[in-house]
């Protein structure tokens, strides 16, 4: 699975769009861009994920460069109950041969200010 | 129902004890997972089941061990640990849809080895 850079840290005021951006320049093209989120002290929470084209659902958006080699999730409105570590996760997707393993890196702590 | 369930919710035990980890889900999922993680530190994973056979060990220590008695079950029973094995313990499923095998993980055992 491709290798992710994510920044380590970073800070939103509530209401505002939080951007999320992730470098995956090694993807290859049947790895998908997935991201989860681990608020303190709870198990990870999936998000999203997409190959190639922008994807949207309720909880946030992923925008995939032409050239797949980053991307960004946005979180319309964050809110304090965003703040948490968000993963960015490079995998094969279906059909691939390494079976459901999430490789996690460092993630980026988000936090969401009043 | 993206419910999983794990108890204990918190464990401390000694090096010398046998004790076990509980998951459960209902959503019909055919593989699940137990990941391990340190603090300030990613998940790991430990071991992926499908189809309740054993298709991932990461080369973990034979003082775990995972037990799958269903499709809806998943155990890890400890023995003999050690102070560095102090960690959250995290189970998750997945069902390999047409999309891709998304992993809902649960709240963890905060697990104290003295």
């Amino acid at each position: 699975d491709a290798k992710t850079t994510q920044p380590t840290s970073m800070d939103c005021a509530e209401g505002r769009a939080a951007n999320l951006p992730c470098n995956h320049s090694t993807i290859s093209g049947n790895e998908y861009v997935y991201w989860y989120r681990q608020i303190h002290s709870q198990g990870p929470q999936y998000i999203i994920h997409g190959l190639k084209n922008n994807e949207t659902n309720e909880m946030a958006s992923l925008i995939i460069t032409e050239d797949r080699k980053s991307s960004t999730l946005i979180l319309p409105h964050a809110t304090l109950r965003d703040t948490a570590v968000y993963y960015c996760i490079v995998r094969v997707g279906p059909g691939g041969t390494s079976y459901g393993k999430l490789t996690f890196g460092q993630g980026t702590i988000l936090t969401v200010h009043p | 129902d993206t419910e999983v369930t794990q108890t204990p919710k918190h464990l401390v035990m000694g090096m010398t004890n046998k004790k076990s980890l509980k998951c459960e889900q209902h959503m019909g999922h055919r593989a699940m997972y137990w990941y391990k993680q340190k603090a300030k530190k990613p998940p790991e994973l430990m071991f992926v089941y499908s189809y309740e056979k054993l298709s991932i060990n990461e080369s973990v220590p034979s003082r775990f061990s995972p037990e799958c008695p269903n499709s809806s079950l998943l155990n890890l029973h400890l023995h003999a640990l050690q102070p560095e094995d102090s960690a959250l313990y995290l189970c998750a499923s997945s069902y390999r849809g047409a999309w891709g095998d998304t992993q809902y993980f649960g709240p963890g055992t905060r697990l104290t080895v003295l």
